[in-house]
């Protein structure tokens, strides 16, 4: 079975540019999760989403947003990009809302210029 | 948010040595996971533990709960050059889905 897939792999962004980030969670999972891991530093929680309904959101402005599909896939979607964005962006899947853990993806390294 | 201190911040180890690290909040969590991540990936399960006192194995890798609910344990026993890497906890709090991560903890071993 595949595990979670995210693309791109790499993005280079101009400041002010908005940038969609994608997210295909493991078949059979219903619940995805966006964590931003800065360089350094543990992942940090954006967005929950189970069954296509939001179920957490962390503390990031509302120039993040993101949406789950009914084929569970997800998309993180950040406006106005600021330097301070560049990080990787990780997506997770679990069966169920995921308080037993996830299975995170490899990630989509953002970097504004 | 929650703080979740792991330490050491790094490690430099001999090869067949056994490692020992922590991680602690100042909340309580329900769940405590820990995940290795190495360079151009993403992070992965190691141990899941969901009861204070919990002691549990995966292979040469054994985690403990703490009985405070406060902090969790990972211990790495004969370890081998391909446990290098970057070692995170995280924890779940009593409400809520989202899942708060350590500082991580760098692992070097040398052959």
């Amino acid at each position: 079975d595949a595990g979670v897939t995210q693309s791109p792999t790499h993005l280079i962004k101009t400041r002010g540019q908005h940038v969609t980030l994608r997210c295909s969670p493991i078949s059979g999972h219903k619940s995805v999760s966006w964590y931003q891991q800065v360089l350094g530093q543990g992942p940090q929680f954006i967005f929950q989403y189970y069954e296509k309904e939001e179920r957490g959101r962390g503390n990031f402005p509302d120039r993040f947003s993101a949406r789950q599909f009914p084929n569970y896939s997800s998309e993180l979607n950040v406006n106005a990009l600021l330097l301070g964005d560049s990080a990787l962006y990780l997506c997770a899947s679990s069966r169920g809302q995921g308080r037993s853990g996830y299975t995170f993806g490899s990630g989509t390294r953002l970097t504004v210029v | 948010g929650q703080q979740l201190n792991q330490s050491p911040q790094s490690m430099f180890i001999q090869e067949g040595e056994d490692v020992s690290m922590n991680c602690t909040s100042s909340s309580i969590f329900n769940t405590w996971l820990w995940y290795k991540q190495e360079p151009g990936e993403g992070p992965v399960l190691l141990i899941a533990l969901y009861k204070a006192g919990e002691l549990t194995s995966n292979g040469r890798l054994t985690a403990q709960f703490g009985i405070t609910r406060k902090d969790s344990f990972l211990n790495i026993s004969a370890s081998i050059p391909s446990d290098v890497g970057i070692y995170f906890c995280a924890g779940l709090p009593n409400t809520g889905n989202q899942f708060y991560f350590g500082t991580g903890t760098s692992l070097t071993v040398i052959p």
